[in-house]
Order: structure tokens, then sequence, then C-alpha cells
């Protein structure tokens, strides 16, 4: 049982660039969400997707798109990535109906 | 738009007692959840309240006033380990937080 893990754990783009980072959780939970740390700052929602087949902009989604490809995996894409995305990017996910959100190691994106 | 407030630091020695303390301001508020995160690793879970009172979960216990807009996490008898950053975070019926900029705890020998 690997909880939620993300994929790269670290990735340089330069402006313009685009990637997908990769989330996948094995705990059969139904919602997964995105988030983005800045230094010094909490966790600021990006996207959710309360359950496989949805998806829901959160506080900062301007500049990403999400993918709920089925029930365990949720994508993160910069179509065009900008120097003000450099951040830690956290996947988490949640069984519906309990509280606790379970988040994943955290992708480390420098955007030059 | 929703808010939340807590200190940005808190020192204390082993052994010692720690209380962080949280407002907020919110609509839709469903409930309020603590994660602690230690330096370059994901946040955890410590803790929820829904309704108004105290939540015990070991050394850590939990407070909810709704009427108040005011929560507290509170550490008892301080470890080393728990030297880390606590956040609250406001959740709505969706599961969606909305979390705070977290207190950093130190503790100190």
């Amino acid at each position: 049982n690997a909880g939620v893990t993300q994929t790269p754990k670290f990735q340089v783009l330069k402006t313009g660039q685009s990637m997908t980072l990769q989330c996948a959780q094995d705990m059969n939970h139904n919602s997964m969400y995105w988030y983005r740390q800045d230094p010094g700052m909490g966790l600021r929602l990006i996207y959710y997707s309360a359950s496989e087949g949805t998806t829901d902009k959160g506080e900062v989604p301007n500049g990403y798109n999400v993918s709920r490809l089925n029930k365990r995996e949720f994508s993160l894409r910069l179509e065009s990535a900008a120097p003000s995305q450099t951040s830690v990017y956290f996947c988490a996910s949640r069984l519906q109906g309990l509280e606790t959100q379970y988040f994943g190691p955290g992708t480390r994106l420098l955007v030059l | 738009g929703q808010s939340l407030e807590q200190p940005s630091e808190v020192t204390a020695v082993e052994g010692a007692i720690v209380q962080i303390n949280c407002t907020y301001q919110t609509s839709g508020f469903y409930g309020l959840s603590w994660y602690q995160q230690h330096d370059g690793g994901a946040p955890t879970f410590l803790s929820y309240n829904a309704l108004d009172g105290l939540e015990e979960t070991g050394r850590f216990s939990s407070f909810l006033s709704r009427s108040d807009s005011y929560g507290y996490l509170l550490l008892q008898e301080l470890q080393m380990k728990d030297s880390a950053s606590y956040f609250c975070a406001v959740a709505d019926s969706w599961g969606k937080l909305q979390f705070g900029a977290g207190t950093q705890v130190v503790v100190t020998p």
C-alpha cells in the first residue's frame, strides 16, 4: 500500500515549456486534490476532483489543467510554464465522508 | 472570501506546552483541520473539529468555537521531533481545504 505517489520528484522547465505532473493513489479514495505551496506559505488549492469523471477549479486554477484519468489517477498539466509557477506541488486524496486528506511527497518545480 | 490567521512562529523548550491559535473568516464552513509539515515533507493530518469543543489525540488536542470563528491546537509534552510547521485549514462540504500560512514551532533542548 503506497498511499499517494507523485512523479516526478523534481523538474526544471524553461518558460513556455509544458509538462504533466502525475499523481496516483491506491487507497480507493473518491476525491483527489492538487495544491501548490510557495515558500513560507500555506497550501493553495489549484483543482480538485470530487469523484471519477468530475473536476472543478480551486483557488488558483489559472495556467493549469487537470485530468481525472480513472479513480486512481489525477494529473496536473502546465501548458506554458511561467516563472510564477515555480513552487512545490502536492497531490492529496480523501475518502468521501471522512475528513483526512492524505498527501503525496510533492513535486518541486523550478521554471526558469 | 476566506482568510485564516495564525502566528508565524512559536518557540518552546522540550516538555513544555504550546498553543497555536487560529482565527478564520469564511463562508461555507464545515470544519477546522490541523496538519503538520516537517521541512521538505508532505503535510500529515493531525486533527479535525466539526463541532464546538475539544478533541484529544494523544499529546495533541484541538479546540473549536464556531461562534467565535476560533480554534487552537495544543501540543503537550513537547519533543524535539515536534519541531515543524503547523497549519490550520478550513474545510467545506466538498472536502476542499483553505490553509492558513502556518506556524513554525521550534523546540529547544
